[in-house]
């Protein structure tokens, strides 16, 4: 499959913490994408990470991407309730096809 | 720009009657994507576009499936006949380029009863 696969299918969290999702693909990428949908709403692109980088930080995010073990990592730090949503990752392959994953639903407890 | 604009929001319609979604993408983007969420199978690429060419349908589920997009401004998709399992959210999203974010529409709810 070419799709990425994220890791927890679920996670459960009190606010403060660190969220840490893995996604994992099977194919050579242009770049990795996380993207969060709160219930019932469309998905909200988060951040974007190209092949050649490494890490990357956004705000309270930190994704990194490894192409040898074709894997990428969302951290959110000082969870807040608001970020209770699903997450998912997204893989652009050639053509600017973008494919995700099933995704990760994080719930940030109060 | 008011962003990704799908229509209808909601749909409700009887076994094999035919059903078209329809998304207007964000001015200037000349990529666009259908999917399908549903709980069971999660999002599902259906078909992609670029500069108003279809790329990619092989995500598209079978015969029963059509998209279009006649301009720039405009794509469809269709459903000929509906059925049952077809239930699901459809989504639309646009991109700029290759290697840019891309912005989802809201989302077409379609319930086949």
């Amino acid at each position: 499959s070419q799709q990425g696969e994220e890791d927890p299918q679920a996670l459960s969290i009190q606010e403060g913490e660190n969220a840490t999702m893995n996604c994992s693909y099977k194919t050579s990428i242009n770049n990795l994408q996380w993207y969060r949908q709160n219930s019932g709403r469309g998905l909200v692109h988060l951040i974007l990470i190209r092949s050649n980088e490494r890490e990357k930080h956004s705000g309270r995010l930190r994704v990194t991407l490894d192409t040898s073990k074709k894997s990428s990592s969302l951290l959110i730090t000082a969870s807040r309730a608001a970020d209770t949503a699903s997450y998912f990752c997204a893989i652009e392959t050639s053509g600017s096809r973008l494919t995700f994953g099933e995704g990760t639903q994080l719930t940030v407890n109060p | 720009d008011a962003g990704v604009i799908q229509s209808p929001r909601h749909e409700v319609t009887e076994m094999g009657q035919e059903v078209t979604l329809r998304c207007k993408p964000i001015s200037g983007h000349n990529s666009l994507f259908w999917y399908r969420q549903t709980m069971m199978r999660g999002l599902e690429l259906l078909i992609y576009f670029n500069n108003n060419v279809p790329i990619d349908d092989s995500g598209m589920p079978e015969d029963r499936f059509s998209a279009k997009m006649p301009n720039a401004s405009f794509s469809t998709l269709k459903i000929q006949p509906s059925e049952p399992r077809d239930s699901a959210v459809y989504f639309c999203a646009s991109s700029s380029t290759g290697g840019t974010e891309a912005f989802f529409g809201q989302g077409t709810r379609l319930t086949v009863v």
